[in-house]
Order: C-alpha cells, then sequence, then structure tokens
C-alpha cells in the first residue's frame, strides 16, 4: 500500500533493538497524550495514553515519557519487530475531545 | 471499541467536481470527528460533527468547501466541493472510545484516499 509519510523524518532500527521515537508538544494545558500507530493504508491505531500528572506509563512492550518541563514526549518500544514497522504520531488534548497531532515519524524495522 | 467503516476507501476526481464521504458507525456515538491527512503530513482536524447541529468547523475549513451531514447518531458524511489537486489527501472519521488512562481516545476509520486530477 502507499505510504502516508513519504516526508517525515525515518528512524530505522534493527529488529530485537530497542526504538526511541520522539515528539515536541506545543500546548501547556493539555490533559492527555496520546500515541498513534499508523501502517499503510490503515487509519491511526490507539497505542498508549499518559495523563499530564504523570511522567511515565508503561504497556506491552511500550513506555511513554512525559516531560513537561521542557514539552517532550517520547515512546520506547522494546525488541521492536517488524510488525512495528509504521508510522507513529503523538497527539495531545488541549480542547477536550479534540486531538493536536504532532508531525509523526517513519518507523523502519530491519530484518 | 467502535467499528468505523468509510467510504469510498479511494477514488480519483476530475478537478471542479464533488465527493461525498461516508461514515458508518457501528454504535450509537454523539460526536463525530473528520480529519484531513494531506501527502506525507501528519492529520488536521476539519471540523466536529453532532447529530442534530451544525458541524463545528477549525480555522482554514469553511462549509461551503466542506459541507457535513450527520443525519443521525452512527452516521455522517463528508462532502470535498469542486475540488483542486490540492485537496489530494486522505480523509479519516474518528469517534471517542476510551484509553487507558481514561483518555477519551478516537478510533479512526480506515481513511478514503482521494486523488484529485
Amino acid at each position: 500500500g502507499e505510504s502516508v509519510g513519504l516526508h517525515l523524518p525515518t528512524l530505522s532500527v534493527q529488529e530485537g533493538d530497542n526504538s526511541i521515537i520522539n515528539c515536541a508538544y506545543s500546548n501547556s494545558a493539555s490533559d492527555y497524550f496520546i500515541w498513534y500507530k499508523q501502517e499503510s493504508g490503515k487509519g491511526p491505531q490507539f497505542i498508549i495514553d499518559i495523563r499530564s500528572n504523570m511522567d511515565k506509563r508503561q504497556g506491552q512492550r511500550v513506555t511513554v515519557l512525559l516531560n513537561k518541563t521542557v514539552k517532550h514526549l517520547s515512546l520506547q518500544i522494546a525488541a521492536t519487530q517488524p510488525g512495528d514497522s509504521a508510522v507513529y504520531f503523538c497527539a495531545e488534548t488541549p480542547y477536550g475531545n479534540k486531538l493536536v497531532f504532532g508531525a509523526g515519524t517513519i518507523l523502519r524495522v530491519k530484518s | 471499541s467502535a467499528v468505523i467503516s468509510q467510504k469510498p476507501s479511494r477514488d480519483i476526481c476530475q478537478r471542479g467536481t464533488s465527493l461525498t464521504i461516508q461514515c458508518q458507525v457501528d454504535s450509537q456515538v454523539t460526536m463525530m470527528f473528520w480529519y484531513r491527512q494531506q501527502p506525507g503530513q501528519s492529520l488536521t482536524l476539519i471540523a466536529t460533527a453532532n447529530q442534530g447541529s451544525e458541524a463545528t468547523y477549525e480555522s482554514g475549513f469553511v462549509i461551503d468547501k466542506f459541507p457535513i451531514s450527520r443525519p443521525n447518531l452512527t452516521f455522517s458524511t463528508l462532502t470535498v466541493s469542486n475540488m483542486s489537486p490540492e485537496d489530494s489527501s486522505i480523509y479519516l472519521c474518528s469517534v471517542v472510545g476510551t484509553g487507558g488512562s481514561g483518555a477519551n481516545v478516537l478510533t479512526f476509520g480506515a481513511g478514503s484516499r482521494l486523488t484529485v486530477l
């Protein structure tokens, strides 16, 4: 299928290594920060979120870190697999239910 | 979480024509959101569609260009009017779900990829 991230920054990692995807957000008033994964030809899928009063949250193979001082969000993927290849977007919620998306990063996993 | 179906999944359109995208949800939802994803870009919110009232448009988007209907709690349409090549994008419908931290996480359809010649 076609790529949705032709002009986005790319992170290439070896299968089995850990991946760290970074995001800078803009609004200090956001209550939640969310990571989405978008595979080719599909809509974005929820991965994990974190509330603004937390600095770390772990899921299955993923960890989200929030640094409010510098308005920085990161997604760590442990033991990266080929199925993790996708475009990753961070999003924030400065206005209730509306999501504001960040620029996105392409993750390519090399076997 | 809700299952969202969008039609068409893709289309090639001629300049100056209009196309209506349909979004069907398998459960009743109060709010539906329409996003645009231009080639190689992130997602931008076009409007919020509430049943029984006019859609609320974001800055840079107007009703004449992107009219929206919301006839019931499971369905919405977005029309892209008088299309130009700059309208070539993926258009995505989304609804509110629930995330692990209690956030109102959005669930997205697969999108409708429009190419305007």
